[in-house]
């Protein structure tokens, strides 16, 4: 009965390749995020979604594509992967106007 | 577009220090995060704060929107709370859309 669930735990690809990465919260919450950790630990969004807009951050290329087939998932969808994509991804969810509860983290590798 | 500033950097305490954590911003917002990221990855919401004081057990999170900063306290500190401990606020100001971490404060509490 996980709140905020990620899978896979672990991804590891080869370069050019597509993967996804699911999300799902059984939390009833409005918005759903992703975030990307890099090597040095530093926490930056990619996403926030809920069923009014998505908001994407800038620097994200655009090999990154949020899915959403219902409120309770939102999936992460990468195109083209690079060496450069290798970090952990967090999934989160809040209601709104509040805090967020964090998934468990997915850690990808690309090689 | 906020800029967040977390000190210090490192922070090595004796089991039963107060701890003190600091984080700027340069935006007005009117929400702040305290998040705890544990050895093992995972990432906990420690407080969602817009004014004043949040107190959960021995962690006590103050915010002065007017100063823009806020600190995050620990009161008779164990080695279980050993872990990163991240601020984040909202990337444009404000208290909703995408957030912008600091850098995290790592915090070692010795036996």
């Amino acid at each position: 009965d996980t709140a905020v669930s990620q899978t896979p735990k672990y991804l590891v690809t080869q370069m050019g390749n597509d993967k996804s990465i699911k999300c799902e919260q059984n939390l009833g919450h409005d918005t759903m995020y992703w975030y990307k950790q890099d090597s040095k630990k530093f926490l930056k969004i990619m996403f926030s979604y809920n069923n009014k807009e998505l908001i994407i951050n800038e620097t994200v290329p655009n090999r990154f594509s949020p899915k959403s087939p219902d409120k309770a998932h939102l999936n992460l969808h990468i195109n083209s992967l690079e060496l450069g994509d290798s970090a952990v991804y967090f999934c989160a969810s809040s209601p709104e106007g509040q805090g967020q509860t964090f998934g468990s983290g997915t850690r990808l590798t690309v090689v | 577009k906020n800029e967040v500033e977390q000190s210090p950097q490192n922070l090595t305490a004796q089991e039963g220090e107060f701890i003190t954590i600091n984080c700027s911003y340069s935006v007005g917002i009117s929400a702040l995060h305290w998040l705890q990221q544990h050895p093992g990855g995972g990432i906990v919401s420690l407080f969602m704060l817009s004014s004043g004081k949040k107190k959960h057990g021995r962690l006590i999170a103050t915010i002065n929107i007017q100063e823009k900063h806020s600190s995050l306290h620990i009161t008779a500190s164990h080695p279980r709370d050993s872990a990163v401990y991240i601020c984040a606020v909202p990337l444009y100001g404000g208290s909703q859309g995408n957030l912008i971490f600091g850098k995290g404060t790592k915090l070692s509490v010795k036996p």
